[in-house]
């Protein structure tokens, strides 16, 4: 049980565009969703947390209007990236956790590469 | 706000023997939880083990184990008879209130 998917696995975009990244949990509901930003050889920077129906909370330093998260029900959540640029490549995380579970362990999905050339 | 500190980016270990992870964690709350991840080159996030920091009992599963020393905010990882598959980077991560932190990691190599 605990599965979280992400899709694509992997995406290459051209710079300008937008992409749009999808997290869904599986089997369970997931009241709160993350999402981080993993940089080559570098550990997860959280960048935003979501609750289902609810706007999400972003970290300091992170653009919400560059990185619009959608927490539309308790199994779907999306990051879209918009108008990409070389510096937003990285490998993108999303988690998922349920109050049902205590809602302290995070279920993570398998990840995106994002390349923005 | 919570901070995770893991001093040793990379270790290495023989197949067989025996490895400490180390971490120091710093928190304001009475009310927290931590991990080991595993990150093995498929990048997928593995929970290695988790610790309730109300329990004194340190936390064990299979060949792994930790040392929690709350007064110290120490919650160092011990693998017991390393194997191949063990390589990976490995999280070590601070929970308190839907909020989870992570270490800057440290490689382990296994070496047969």
């Amino acid at each position: 049980g605990a599965v979280v998917s992400q899709h694509p696995s992997w995406v290459i975009c051209k710079s300008g565009t937008s992409v749009k990244i999808e997290c869904r949990s599986l089997d369970f509901q997931a009241t709160t969703m993350f999402w981080y930003r993993q940089f080559p050889k570098q550990s997860l920077m959280l960048m935003a947390t979501s609750n289902e129906g609810s706007k999400a909370t972003y970290e300091q330093g992170v653009e919400k209007d560059k990185f619009l998260i959608n927490h539309a029900s308790l199994t779907l959540s999306t990051l879209t990236v918009t108008s990409a640029h070389p510096e937003d490549s990285s490998f993108y995380i999303c988690s998922a956790s349920s109050l049902a579970d205590g809602g302290n362990e995070q279920f993570f999905g398998p990840g995106t590469r994002l390349t923005v050339l | 706000a919570q901070t995770v500190t893991q001093s040793q980016p990379e270790m290495s270990v023989q197949e067989a023997e025996t490895v400490t992870l180390s971490c120091t964690y710093d928190t304001s709350e009475s009310d927290y939880y931590l991990f080991w991840y595993k990150q093995p080159p498929s990048r997928q996030m593995i929970l290695v083990i988790r610790q309730e920091a109300y329990k004194q009992q340190n936390a064990t599963e299979n060949r792994f184990s930790v040392n929690f020393q709350k007064a110290a905010k120490s919650f160092s990882l011990k693998i017991s008879d390393s194997q191949l598959g063990d390589a990976a980077m490995y999280f070590c991560a601070s929970e308190q209130d839907n909020d989870m932190r992570f270490g800057a990691g440290t490689r382990l190599t296994v070496k047969p």
